[in-house]
């Protein structure tokens, strides 16, 4: 069955840089384009990253663009978030997801991992 | 890309149907026909509810439809059930290849 186990969050001072990683398993990964989609605490969703499913393509919201690059190796079945000049903003839940169909992207998140919690403080 | 809109809340008793509205721009929803709805239960991962405006993947209950008109799309609960308690977000393309989601709405079973 489709897994996905988000790892790399933690604790950060401001300013910090971080990679979040997606370990993919039970289908074929570089099949598939791949998201980041991120929940800071009783909010709510917010896109992050979209990357296409042989990683010639990456997409980033607005907001983060710049700060934040979406990433993968299909040879590990891994997808990466780096996060450079953490920020309080961007304390949150980040969560993988991959999309439904194979391909290019269709926007429509077939199945997502747990989450990894990023938190910003001093 | 600005959130798309939902109302904060939605409530029902059991049986009852209930309906929440996700309003956009000509710039997402009503630009395009990829608007999909995702369940999300306290600390859990949201759930694809509906893609395609309103396709409902394997497994999710007839219960839910979506449909769209203009710049607003819609998700129905209808034969509200217990278990349905939970936030809803919509999500729609937003053009140049980045996507949008809704505000959320938190569905109660009275």
């Amino acid at each position: 069955q489709v897994q996905l186990v988000e790892s790399g969050g933690g604790v950060v001072q401001p300013g910090r840089s971080l990679r979040l990683s997606c370990a993919a398993s039970g289908f074929s990964f570089s099949n598939y384009a791949m998201h980041w989609v991120r929940q800071a605490p009783g909010k709510g969703l917010q896109w992050v990253a979209v990357i296409s499913f042989d990683g010639t393509s990456k997409y980033h919201a607005d907001s983060v663009m710049g700060r934040f690059t979406i990433s993968r190796d299909n040879s590990k079945n891994t997808l990466y978030l780096q996060i450079n000049s953490l920020g309080a903003e961007d304390t949150a839940i980040y969560y993988c997801a991959r999309d439904r169909g194979s391909g290019y992207s269709n926007g429509y998140l077939a199945y997502w991992g747990q989450g990894t919690l990023v938190t910003v403080s001093t | 890309q600005s959130a798309l809109t939902q109302p904060p809340s939605a409530s029902g008793s059991p049986g009852q149907s209930v309906t929440i509205s996700c309003t956009g721009t000509s710039s997402d929803i009503g630009g395009y026909n990829y608007v999909s709805w995702y369940q999300q239960h306290p600390g859990k991962a949201p759930k694809l509810m509906i893609y395609e405006v309103s396709q409902r993947p394997s497994g999710v209950p007839d219960r839910f439809s979506g449909s769209k008109s203009g710049n607003t799309a819609s998700l129905t609960v209808s034969g509200l059930q217990a278990e349905d308690e939970a936030d809803y977000y919509c999500s729609s393309y937003a053009g140049r290849n980045k996507y949008v989601f809704g505000t959320g709405t938190k569905v109660t079973a009275l």
